[in-house]
């Protein structure tokens, strides 16, 4: 199964930029490493993904370790909307897209 | 940007009755939608893999009898919890697969909370 450890909880202040570590060492070579967030009550909602290197969008930036054990999202100015669970995961490429969440990481902020 | 539709968004029901939820992706085709269960505090687990066409793929433990899942067009999935009992109670949520050819993400829809008295 593909496994992935993640810290249980985090604390940012607001206007600080915050990284979220994922270990995810029984990665394989096409696995795809994919970060979603889940607000209380609501279904999760799709924040990244990236394959080798490092990605950017709107919402995050998505750091990966050369040997891909590990990957970092990186909200670069918290908000107090971004109070949420963080799941990292990845998707083996023969297992039809399947989605297997950790965890997570409960990520409060701060006024 | 990707939408999932999930309906109800609550249902209360009676201990055997059998409840269904819908899951629909609004704009775009699904070949493959998932499905998952949340308790409070803990993580998504999924249940099920639903393939438009062909016989759900059910998670090792999960009961393919009492949770029905049908997958009858690219936009639509519908779980059936059958003769649902209290321990069903459950947050249910569903997610679609928006693959393409420079795509392969997953969208999910805002769950749907049973509670079975």
């Amino acid at each position: 199964d593909a496994k992935t450890t993640q810290p249980n909880s985090m604390e940012s202040n607001e206007e600080e930029p915050v990284h979220l570590p994922c270990n995810h060492s029984t990665i394989s070579g096409t696995d795809y490493i994919h970060w979603y967030r889940q607000l209380p009550s609501q279904g999760p909602e799709y924040v990244i993904h990236g394959l080798t290197s490092n990605v950017n969008n709107r919402m995050a930036s998505l750091a990966i370790a050369e040997d891909r054990k590990s990957s970092t999202l990186i909200l670069h100015r918290a908000t107090l909307r971004d109070a949420a669970v963080y799941y990292c995961s990845h998707v083996p490429y023969n297992q039809g897209g399947k989605l297997i969440f950790g965890q997570g990481t409960e990520l409060s902020v701060k006024p | 940007g990707a939408v999932v539709s999930q309906h109800p968004s609550w249902v209360i029901c009676k201990s055997g009755t059998s409840v269904k939820i819908e899951c629909r992706s609004l704009d775009f085709q699904a070949t493959t939608m998932f499905w998952y269960r949340q308790f409070p505090k803990q993580s998504l687990m999924l249940m099920a893999t639903s393939n438009e066409g062909s016989k759900a793929t059910y998670e090792q433990g999960v009961e393919k009898d009492k949770f029905l899942i049908n997958h009858a067009s690219l936009t639509l999935s519908t779980l059936t919890v059958t003769s649902a009992h209290p321990e069903d109670s459950s947050f249910y949520i569903c997610s679609a697969r928006d693959e393409g050819e420079y795509t392969d993400t997953q969208y999910f829809g805002p769950g749907t909370r049973l509670t079975v008295l």
